[in-house]
């Protein structure tokens, strides 16, 4: 069985910087992209970053590229999201995800996700 | 590329036959795919690439479509199923999210 669990999400003043975590299990996790997806409050769902098997290739939403950095260690099944300069539009619940394809830009489909973990930007 | 999703919230009774539209900005081929989501709970993966059924989705569910126009149809509502829905596309990163159809018990 996939599971993924996230953690690190915590209450955080603006600008500051913060570093989540994905752990994985139940499957070969360096066979997939793996990707971080988040949802503000009360709204819709928000593709956030990408990342290949090999850590080769990467992606960004507009709204955090030069923010966020994305990085993954298959010797431990996990995945990050350094975050910095947060904003109070970063605030949500941030999901960690599996994609279907090698390459986070190949077209797959999220069949796993994580429970999410919880991101609050305020002073 | 913008994704549309139509109506945003629905009322249906338990046995309805309900349809979701989604709608791209630009041609996405099939690369559309259709999520679940209930209250405090991670999104699921529904169909993917328009019209393949995730592994132990229920038959009742299924997907159509092509170029910009797609549609989730649940053929006969289950209690289980009042939730909200998501279409989102993977023909080219970043890749969008429609705003998300709240169906409801009416």
């Amino acid at each position: 069985e996939v599971q993924l669990v996230e953690s690190g999400g915590a209450l955080v003043q603006p600008g500051r910087s913060l570093t989540l975590s994905c752990v994985a299990s139940g499957f070969n996790f360096d066979g997939f992209a793996m990707h971080w997806v988040r949802q503000a409050p009360g709204k819709g769902l928000e593709w956030v970053s990408g990342i290949s098997w090999n850590s080769a290739n990467m992606g960004f939403a507009a709204s955090v590229k030069g923010r966020f950095s994305i990085s993954r260690d298959n010797a431990k099944n996990s995945l990050y999201l350094q975050m910095s300069d947060l904003r109070a539009e970063d605030m949500g619940i941030y999901y960690c995800a599996k994609i279907s394809t090698r390459f986070y830009d190949s077209s797959g489909y999220f069949d796993s996700w994580g429970q999410g973990t919880l991101v609050t930007v305020s002073s | 590329i913008q994704m549309t999703q139509s109506p945003s919230s629905l009322s249906a009774s338990v046995g309805d036959r309900v349809t979701i539209t989604c709608r791209a900005s630009q041609s996405i081929n099939t690369y559309l795919n259709w999520y679940q989501q209930k209250p405090g709970k991670a999104p699921e993966l529904l169909i993917y690439t328009t019209s393949s059924l995730q592994t132990g989705v229920p038959s009742r569910f299924s997907g159509s479509g092509s170029g910009t126009d797609f549609t989730l149809t649940i053929s006969s509502l289950q209690p289980a199923d009042f939730a909200t829905y998501y279409c989102q596309q993977s023909y080219r990163t970043p890749y969008t999210f429609g705003q998300g159809t709240k169906l409801q018990i009416k």
